[in-house]
């Protein structure tokens, strides 16, 4: 079966610096995700992409934070400078809507950010 | 504004008996609601959903759930666990309109004893 796969498992990054988390979403699927999971806490929404463009994003996506396709099978959040509050578990999800926005998503298995 | 809460963080039950995780949501339109399960290291996997139509929808692993519309519940179950059913799970809810992101619940622990 197709699956979403993230790069890397785990990161570990220096307060302040760049980081730019990989998604290889399902290669048929037109709809993107971005969630996070903060330790002890619920996984939140990000940001959604489809057709080449952010259709949703939450309050937690602020200026720092940006999502790109930048060819056709990867899908990437870059945290421009990142904070300590940034460190948890982050999952990228895709979907193909046939007929509707009734698929489920599917998960990779996250990249867990450290931030130092 | 949607919201989803699983009323137990942890649910400590012996191998082979039944289960229900609880889910309630409020949302003042209608909602998809789905089941995932995070074994430990791993990402999310559907156990089921629902959409429309039969109120009870079963899903993998031997889990069912019923969808509740007056009671706003989306209630998970299995009639007999195993220790490999010991995981984390999440209720989460997505709205018919719009671009499908899912809101999820705060978890629920469940851990299966021998």
């Amino acid at each position: 079966e197709p699956e979403v796969t993230q790069t890397p498992s785990h990161q570990v990054t220096q307060m302040g610096q760049e980081v730019i988390l990989r998604c290889v979403p399902i290669s048929n699927h037109l709809y993107f995700y971005w969630y996070r999971q903060i330790l002890g806490q619920k996984v939140e929404f990000l940001v959604s992409f489809y057709n080449n463009e952010i259709s949703e994003k939450s309050e937690i996506f602020d200026d720092q934070f940006s999502v790109e396709r930048p060819d056709g099978s990867n899908f990437t959040l870059k945290i421009r400078s990142t904070k300590l509050e940034d460190s948890a578990m982050y999952f990228c999800a895709s979907t193909w809507p046939r007929g509707g926005l009734d698929q489920p998503q599917h998960f990779g298995d996250g990249t867990r950010l450290s931030i130092l | 504004a949607q919201s989803v809460t699983q009323l137990d963080s942890q649910v400590p039950v012996f191998e082979e008996a039944p289960v229900e995780l609880r889910c309630n949501y409020s949302s003042s339109v209608s909602v998809y609601l789905f089941w995932y399960v995070q074994y430990p290291n791993q990402g999310l996997q559907l156990l089921l959903k629902y959409l429309s139509g039969s109120t009870l929808v079963k899903g993998i692993n031997g889990f069912e759930a019923e969808f509740n519309k007056s009671q706003t519940s989306f209630h998970l179950r299995k009639p007999s666990v195993h220790i490999s059913d010991t995981a984390e799970y999440f209720c989460a809810v997505s709205l018919i309109t719009q671009g499908g992101k899912l809101i999820f619940g705060q978890g629920t622990e469940l851990s299966v004893k021998p």
